[in-house]
């Protein structure tokens, strides 16, 4: 079985606080992604990643920014915490079809 | 159907029935569709797939539709059960661009 494991299913920073959000695949997938899911919005592509060392803006990359500094790992950085990223954030892996994690719950305070 | 703005499309079924969901894609050249199921506190976990040179393709108890012409994807469940109960989001792509998601519809299933 694919499995995306997400470092923390829930997480409670301060506003103006660095915070990193983990996420490692077991698949060897070359693509990465992150999501972040708000009610009624769906989900918004962030950042993805399709190799090590390489890094895409998705729709919303403001405010984040990404590390992809081994093929499994992709990691999510809110370089300063704020309210309006409250959210739930979602990573995936895969090429056409994308495998998700359980989802990283973020309250921003 | 997709929502607009802030509230997910709800569709109530009585357990045993079969469940329909819909969905308009965007992108006339998407080439690949999925539709996922997320369950309350998880991530989005893959049902079914279909890719565009198919117009059905079937799994256990679902079924996926696929019409090109008017750009519309939809979900058949068969004899709903409470465990259906989700929210289910198509998603589409081409090629090797990431997956654009719906805004999902919220399956209630009535025991």
């Amino acid at each position: 079985d694919v499995k995306v494991t997400q470092s923390s299913r829930y997480l409670v920073k301060r506003t103006g606080e660095k915070v990193f959000l983990e996420c490692v695949q077991d698949m060897d997938h070359e693509n990465m992604f992150w999501y972040r899911q708000d009610p009624g919005l769906g989900l918004r592509l962030i950042y993805f990643s399709y190799d090590v060392k390489m890094k895409e803006k998705g729709d919303i990359p403001e405010g984040y920014s990404v590390s992809r500094e081994k093929k499994e790992r992709f990691s999510l950085i809110l370089e300063s915490a704020s309210t309006n990223q409250t959210s739930m954030y979602l990573c995936a892996s895969g090429t056409q079809l994308a495998f998700f994690g359980q989802g990283t719950r973020l309250t921003v305070v | 159907g997709e929502s607009v703005g802030l509230h997910l499309p709800t569709l109530s079924v009585q357990e045993g029935d079969n469940s329909i969901i819909n969905c308009a894609y965007s992108n006339s050249a998407s080439d690949y569709f999925i539709w996922y199921k997320q369950e309350s506190g998880k991530g989005p976990q893959f049902i079914i797939d279909i890719r565009s040179n198919m117009d059905k393709r079937q799994g256990q108890r679902v079924t996926v539709l696929l019409n090109k012409t008017v750009k519309h994807l939809s979900l058949q469940i068969a004899a709903t059960q409470p465990g259906d109960s989700a929210v289910y989001f198509c998603a589409e792509n081409t090629g090797n661009t990431p997956l654009v998601f719906g805004k999902g519809t919220r399956l209630s299933v009535i025991a």
